[in-house]
């Protein structure tokens, strides 16, 4: 059965340094999402693609967070500088086309020191 | 912001049908209504969506009122392997989360 792969499954990092993960959706999805999941809470979208595009990213904090999918396959959110309240999992999700269901990955557990 | 309302926390005898509750009090014409389930450590899991019918899948049933204000997940047989998260999600193009119900089934 395909999978939504992310990499990596876990990341320990110090506080003002650079932090990268990779989204790999199923072949053939054309919406991906990146959510952030703060321990006890829901998901929270971060930023939605529909292809290479960004159709939203009202809740990215963009002086720090960046997405991008440059060939509308795979995707990187990457974090410069990491702050201590950005741990959390980072999980990414694909979809056939906006609004269908997603399927998730297992997602990046990030934690800065 | 998530537009749904749900109880925080369910218990569920093992064996006995799991029946989650979720109040749509905004929910649009095009909005579909998605449930999903998050195990500890996991991501979410889609278990089955609707509009305007109920629907059954290998995994649940999904009972919607007429007027769609409201709706109702159900595990015919919960397992302990259905001790989770569960959300219900008003969707047309993107899905946000609430805070979801945590169910636990008991032994």
């Amino acid at each position: 059965e395909a999978e939504v792969a992310q990499s990596p499954r876990y990341k320990i990092t110090e506080k003002s340094q650079a932090v990268a993960f990779w989204c790999d959706p199923i072949s053939g999805h054309a919406t991906l999402y990146w959510y952030r999941q703060i321990l006890g809470q829901g998901p929270e979208l971060l930023v939605q693609f529909q292809d290479e595009s960004v159709v939203d990213d009202s809740q990215l904090p963009k002086d720090r967070f960046s997405a991008e999918r440059l060939k509308g396959v795979d995707s990187t959110l990457k974090i410069q500088p990491a702050e201590l309240g950005d741990s959390a999992m980072y999980l990414c999700a694909s979809s056939s086309h906006e609004g269908t269901e997603a399927f998730f990955g297992q997602g990046t557990r990030l934690t800065v020191v | 912001d998530a537009k749904t309302t749900q109880p925080t926390s369910m218990d569920c005898a093992e064996g006995r049908a799991a029946n989650l509750p979720c109040n749509h009090s905004t929910i649009s014409g095009n909005e579909y209504v998605y449930w999903y389930r998050q195990i500890h450590s996991q991501g979410p899991q889609y278990i089955i969506h609707g509009l305007k019918n109920n629907e059954t899948n290998e995994m649940a049933s999904l009972i919607i009122t007429e007027d769609r204000k409201s709706s109702t997940l159900i595990l015919p047989h919960a397992t302990l392997r259905d001790t989770a998260v569960y959300y219900c999600i008003d969707c047309d193009d993107k899905i946000i989360f609430g805070k979801g119900t945590r169910l636990h089934i008991l032994p």
